[in-house]
């Protein structure tokens, strides 16, 4: 692994069903994040971690819960999906001095 | 919170010069990142600004000014690969978290 690794690359999911988004970083960065991004809103904060252990709400937590166990993964969970969900998911982490690393994203229907 | 601006789309010819603005209104203000992002790919990093200034790298020059909330990002001598989206984030002082703007569209044309 190099860098940020991201899985899928792409879903489709019926609306209703739970979903997890997996990420997965070798730079040992404390801190990881996850975006949503769609047409004409830009990147917007889903839920964020400082250190393994510790999460926190971002701009748009609702409908999605993470959590950090070790310093390398970072996963997302949709528990039960909605059309409004539809997105292209950044995982992010960032180094000392703040400079964030984005994985090349998952591109995710819900129907 | 924070409110980040800047120009939805912006067009320019080949060899010419753009200049992407960015404001923002913030509770909090440690630094401002330009990322880049091609179309279908993921962001990556330009440039920092922490202190008042310009900050030169190659083709790109990123300027800050935090008393006014206020920054741009210059790309010169155009290049057709250019064409991105160009976004301005602003990390909070408090928790360091990254606020994206919505990116501004940069066609070059021949």
């Amino acid at each position: 692994i190099a860098g940020i690794t991201q899985a899928p690359t792409s879903q489709i999911l019926a609306a209703g069903r739970r979903m997890t988004l997996r990420c997965t970083q070798d730079m040992r960065h404390n801190a990881m994040y996850w975006y949503r991004q769609d047409l004409g809103l830009g990147l917007r904060l889903i839920h964020y971690s400082n250190t393994a252990g510790t999460t926190g709400k971002g701009e748009v937590p609702d409908g999605y819960s993470v959590s950090r166990a070790n310093t390398d993964d970072f996963p997302l969970t949709l528990a039960s999906a909605v059309p409004s969900q539809t997105s292209v998911y950044f995982c992010a982490s960032s180094d000392d001095a703040g400079k964030a690393f984005f994985g090349p994203g998952t591109r995710l229907t819900v129907l | 919170g924070q409110n980040i601006d800047q120009p939805t789309e912006m067009t320019a010819t080949e060899g010419a010069i753009v200049q992407i603005n960015c404001t923002y209104q913030t509770s909090g203000f440690n630094g401002l990142f330009w990322y880049q992002q091609h179309a279908g790919e993921a962001p990556t990093f330009l440039s920092y600004n922490v202190l008042d200034g310009l900050e030169e790298k190659g083709r790109f020059s990123s300027f800050l000014s935090r008393s006014k909330g206020y920054s741009y990002l210059l790309l010169k001598e155009l290049q057709m690969k250019d064409s991105a989206s160009y976004l301005c984030a602003v990390e909070g002082s408090n928790d360091y978290k990254l606020s994206f703007g919505a990116g501004t569209t940069v066609t070059v044309r021949a």
